[in-house]
């Protein structure tokens, strides 16, 4: 079974200072990984995605992510987080069917980010 | 563009009443998902389609939930009758092709309360 963890519900940082959500994933096979952040009262914007090639993904507003196979993770960071980073942000790993692929979420990692 | 669009946004409803949420997902997507998001649960697939067929309605909760596409730019979850236990955010979420590897764009999710 394919399965995406985030073992931690929130996350404190301090405006300016480094930010890291972590994300576990376990699949059968290749993995395809996504990070989606939500802001209070919206749907979930794509932030990022691993397919193949470079371990390390460029995303949005400044965010990156670090694939590591030999540790099931997908970690995402930003160098110097904004108070506007705050929200909740959901690990995501492609779950291949029958003859299509389903998006497993994890539960979330609610990001608190203080001035 | 003007991304996936849900209506409405917010709906208070009685148990026993029937509900009707829509969903126009971007114009040329030919996938097109439902999500429930709880507090309890987390984010689930509720259905997907693709090209207006549904390919996995696996996660419907049960018969009072039903489906449908029927043309490429609109959808439909009708629950009948509602009840409290139905309380949450449905999201609506299209992708371009049929999912692999494709990024799912969420609409802004239509809020339910069921009293």
């Amino acid at each position: 079974a394919q399965s995406v963890a985030q073992p931690e519900d929130q996350v404190n940082v301090a405006e300016g200072n480094p930010l890291t959500v972590k994300c576990t994933y376990s699949v059968s096979g290749n993995p395809y990984l996504f990070w989606y952040v939500q802001y209070p009262n919206r749907g979930l914007q794509f932030l990022l995605k691993y397919i193949t090639g470079d371990n390390l993904v460029k995303g949005s507003y400044g965010f990156e992510a670090e694939f590591n196979k030999s540790q099931t993770s997908f970690h995402l960071k930003k160098p110097s987080a904004l108070v506007s980073d705050s929200a909740l942000y959901f690990c995501a790993v492609l779950s291949l069917g029958d003859s299509w692929g389903k998006l497993q979420f994890g539960a979330g990692t609610q990001v608190v980010v203080t001035p | 563009d003007a991304g996936v669009i849900q209506s409405p946004r917010h709906e208070v409803t009685e148990m026993g009443q029937e509900v009707t949420l829509r969903c126009k997902p971007i114009s040329g997507h030919n996938s097109l998902f439902w999500y429930r998001q709880t507090m309890m649960r987390g984010l689930e697939l509720l259905i997907y389609f693709n090209n207006n067929v549904p390919i996995d309605d696996s996660g419907m909760p049960e018969d009072r939930f039903s489906a449908k596409m029927p043309n490429a730019s609109f959808s439909t979850l009708k629950i009948q009758p509602s009840e409290p236990r139905d309380s949450a955010v449905y999201f609506c979420a299209s992708s371009l092709e049929s999912p692999g590897a494709d990024t799912q764009y969420f609409g802004p999710g239509t809020r339910l309360t069921v009293l």
